[in-house]
């Protein structure tokens, strides 16, 4: 079965930091892979994905990922945070063998940004 | 054009009453979902519509959740003699694909359902 793992359930950084959002997974197939933001109140927005091709990703707000399969790593990246990338962030591979591509989603991690 | 729509956002129901929870996807989207988010968990996989047949019902939690899409649009979930322990948000999504190929799923705000 696959899943997807999530380390730290919060990440503090100041504001200008790098930021690291770290996100293994599993799976018997080649993955499919996702990273969604959630803001307050509102519905997950995706910040971008890798299905073939280029394992560096490139993704909306600066955000980009890279896919590792020697590590089963799909970890995101920011070289600037910024005060409004304060959100909780979630990895989510897709559920191929399935056939429905459900997606299976890690536990998230919240990004807190400091002045 | 609009996203997803979900309806109600909040809702507090008293144990043992029937809820249904409404989802309006992006129009023209082939596929749809349900997930189940629990107070500091990530989405978790309820059910799947290719238009309105119900494909993949694995994670119904029991026989007390039901879902339905008659006509290949909007989407009702419908929980029956709630529990405390279905406390969650309720998140829809749509995609334009049939569900074949890794699109995009577009997410819905969630209805935040309480049960007393």
């Amino acid at each position: 079965a696959q899943s997807v793992t999530q380390l730290g359930s919060h990440v503090s950084v100041s504001e200008g930091a790098l930021v690291l959002l770290r996100c293994n997974y599993s799976s018997s197939v080649p993955p499919y892979l996702f990273w969604y933001v959630q803001y307050p109140n509102q519905g997950l927005q995706l910040l971008l994905k890798y299905t073939t091709g280029a394992t560096l990703v490139k993704g909306i707000n600066g955000f980009e990922a890279e896919f590792k399969k020697s590590e089963t790593s799909f970890h995101l990246t920011k070289p600037s945070a910024h005060m409004s990338d304060a959100a909780e962030y979630f990895c989510a591979v897709s559920d191929r063998p399935s056939g429905t591509y459900k997606y299976i989603f890690g536990t998230g991690t919240r990004l807190k940004v400091l002045a | 054009g609009a996203g997803v729509s979900q309806s109600p956002r909040y809702k507090v129901a008293k144990r043992g009453q029937d809820v249904a929870l409404r989802c309006d996807p992006i129009s023209g989207h082939v596929s749809l979902f349900w997930y189940q988010q629990a107070l500091g968990q990530g989405p978790e996989f309820l059910t799947y519509f290719q238009n309105e047949a119900q494909l993949d019902k694995s994670g119904l939690p029991s026989d007390r959740f039901f879902a339905e899409r008659p006509e290949g649009s909007v989407s009702t979930l419908k929980i029956q003699r709630t529990q405390q322990e279905d406390s969650a948000v309720y998140l829809c999504a749509s995609s334009l694909s049939g569900g074949r190929t890794p699109n995009e799923q577009f997410f819905g705000p969630g209805t935040r359902l309480t049960v007393l």
